[in-house]
């Protein structure tokens, strides 16, 4: 088991530019988490995957933001068209099902510049 | 709505000072509870946590208690070290519906030798 990992673990990036950020999960667990953090502030909740199906997405995941888990194993997020108010850090969680201990990775930082 | 009001830091401590760490929580039915820690440059640890009234959880020297009654999960711990300084986060998992975790806005734990 050698926990969450995301890649990469930091972004800088000019307005206007799309990022996408990896998140690999623990081996065989089925729920996988995106949350962002700002500054000051504890992880805000973006959207969620069982398996490969993206079951809930928060209200600040706006339009340009997209998430995907094809095969039910990593997943992507990106960002299109970043915008000064996305420099956040971009955490990925994974549990083995619905109710079980959520286990994060290190987090990518991102700054739009 | 779910919601988790922690006390504002930073709070700074002496070595082997006592610590407190209130922690209240809004939720309807029996919410799950957790205390995360953040050392510097890392991700989110899972500290200890408790998934029904009046449990303890417990873990490298902290504690915390499940108070259905005053909707409180406040971190304790008898004596501090330096290598706690950290940021802590108390979050709730909702007892129904979606399982995403709801967090505070975190603690920052500075602990002088």
């Amino acid at each position: 088991d050698t926990g969450v990992s995301q890649d990469p673990r930091h972004k800088i990036t000019k307005r206007g530019q799309n990022v996408t950020f990896r998140c690999d999960p623990i081996s065989e667990h089925n729920r996988l988490y995106w949350y962002r953090q700002t500054l000051g502030q504890g992880p805000e909740f973006l959207t969620y995957f069982q398996n490969e199906a993206q079951l809930e997405k928060s209200r600040l995941l706006s339009d340009r933001f997209s998430a995907e888990r094809p095969k039910g194993s990593f997943s992507t997020l990106e960002i299109q068209r970043t915008e000064q108010g996305d420099s956040a850090m971009y955490l990925c969680a994974s549990s083995p099902g619905a109710r079980e201990t959520q286990y994060f990775g290190p987090g990518t930082r991102l700054l739009v510049l | 709505g779910n919601s988790v009001t922690q006390m504002e830091g930073p709070v700074t401590l002496s070595e082997e000072a006592f610590l407190t760490i209130n922690c209240t929580y809004t939720a309807t039915g029996y919410p799950s509870l957790f205390w995360y820690v953040q050392y510097p440059g890392e991700g989110l640890q899972l500290l200890l946590k408790a998934t029904k009234a009046d449990d303890k959880g417990s873990n490298k020297g902290f504690e915390a208690t499940y108070r259905k009654e005053t909707t409180s999960f406040h971190l304790e711990k008898g004596s501090v070290q330096v290598s706690d300084s950290a940021v802590y986060f108390c979050a709730l998992r909702p007892d129904s519906g979606n399982t995403p975790l709801v967090f505070g806005k975190g603690t920052r734990l500075s602990v002088i030798a």
